[in-house]
C-alpha cells in the first residue's frame, strides 16, 4: 500500500525568507501524481502544485517549487519570498495513475510565517 | 478549474440524528469524492460518488452510515447517519476535472455532534 510521510509537524519562516517542507512517499507504481495542498484556517483545501512522476522537470508555480527525487521517493516544497498569507497547514498527497481519484495524504505540516 | 460549493458550512447536531451535506460543482466533472478530516488529522477518503449508481466505499466506511447520492455530473450529497460524537469532523467534497487531472475541494462542512 502507498504511504505518504511528512516528518515536520510544524515549521516557521521569517517573512520574505525561503522555507522547504519535506515529504516522502512509498509506492511500487512507476506512474503517479504528487501534490501539495494548502489548508488555511478557512478549511478550504487549495491546490498549490502538482507533479507528474514521468516528468523529470520539477514543477513550479510562481513562488512555489518542488524538488522531486523519484529514486529517493522524495517530494519537497520550497516556498520563496514567504508571505504572511502563506501561513497554513500544508499537505503532501499521492495519487496513483490507476486509482484515478483517491488521494493519500501525509499528516500535514503547519507553517508559521513571522513578520 | 472547478468551483465547488458545499453546504452547510457548519452544523451542530444531536446524537442519533442525521445530517445531509450537499456539494455542487460549477461544471461537469469526471469524478466526485467525499473525504473526512478528523480534528487535528489528515484527510481520509470515505467514498467515490458514482453518477447514477451506488458509491464505492473505502475500507472502514459503509453505506448504512454514510449514504451517498450523485444524481448527475455536478451534484452529490453525503449523509452522516445516526450520528455520535465520534463523527465530529470536517467533511469535504472534491471533484476531479478531466484533462488536467486536478482534484479540487469544497470549503468543507464542520460537523459537531453533541
Amino acid at each position: 500500500a502507498q504511504t505518504v510521510t511528512q516528518s515536520q509537524p510544524e515549521m516557521s519562516v521569517q517573512e520574505a525568507e525561503t522555507v522547504t517542507l519535506s515529504c516522502t512517499y512509498d509506492t511500487s507504481e512507476s506512474d503517479y501524481y504528487l501534490f501539495w495542498y494548502k489548508q488555511p484556517p478557512s478549511r478550504q483545501m487549495i491546490l498549490v502544485i502538482r507533479q507528474e512522476a514521468y516528468k523529470q522537470q520539477n514543477a513550479t508555480e510562481n513562488r512555489f517549487s518542488v524538488n522531486f527525487q523519484k529514486a529517493a521517493k522524495s517530494f519537497s516544497l520550497k516556498i520563496s519570498d514567504s508571505q504572511l498569507g502563506d501561513a497554513a497547514m500544508y499537505f503532501c498527497a499521492y495519487r496513483g495513475s490507476s486509482n484515478t481519484g483517491k488521494l493519500i495524504f501525509g499528516q500535514g505540516t503547519t507553517l508559521q510565517v513571522k513578520p | 478549474s472547478a468551483v465547488i460549493s458545499q453546504k452547510p458550512s457548519r452544523d451542530i447536531c444531536q446524537r442519533g440524528t442525521s445530517l445531509t451535506i450537499q456539494c455542487q460543482v460549477d461544471s461537469q466533472v469526471t469524478m466526485m469524492f467525499w473525504y473526512r478530516q478528523q480534528p487535528g488529522q489528515s484527510l481520509t477518503l470515505i467514498a467515490t460518488a458514482n453518477q447514477g449508481s451506488e458509491a464505492t466505499y473505502e475500507s472502514g466506511f459503509v453505506i448504512d452510515k454514510f449514504p451517498i447520492s450523485r444524481p448527475n455530473l455536478t451534484f452529490s450529497t453525503l449523509t452522516v447517519s445516526n450520528m455520535s460524537p465520534e463523527d465530529s469532523s470536517i467533511y469535504l467534497c472534491s471533484a476531479l476535472t478531466g484533462g488536467d487531472e486536478k482534484l479540487f475541494f469544497g470549503s468543507g462542512t464542520q460537523l459537531s455532534v453533541l
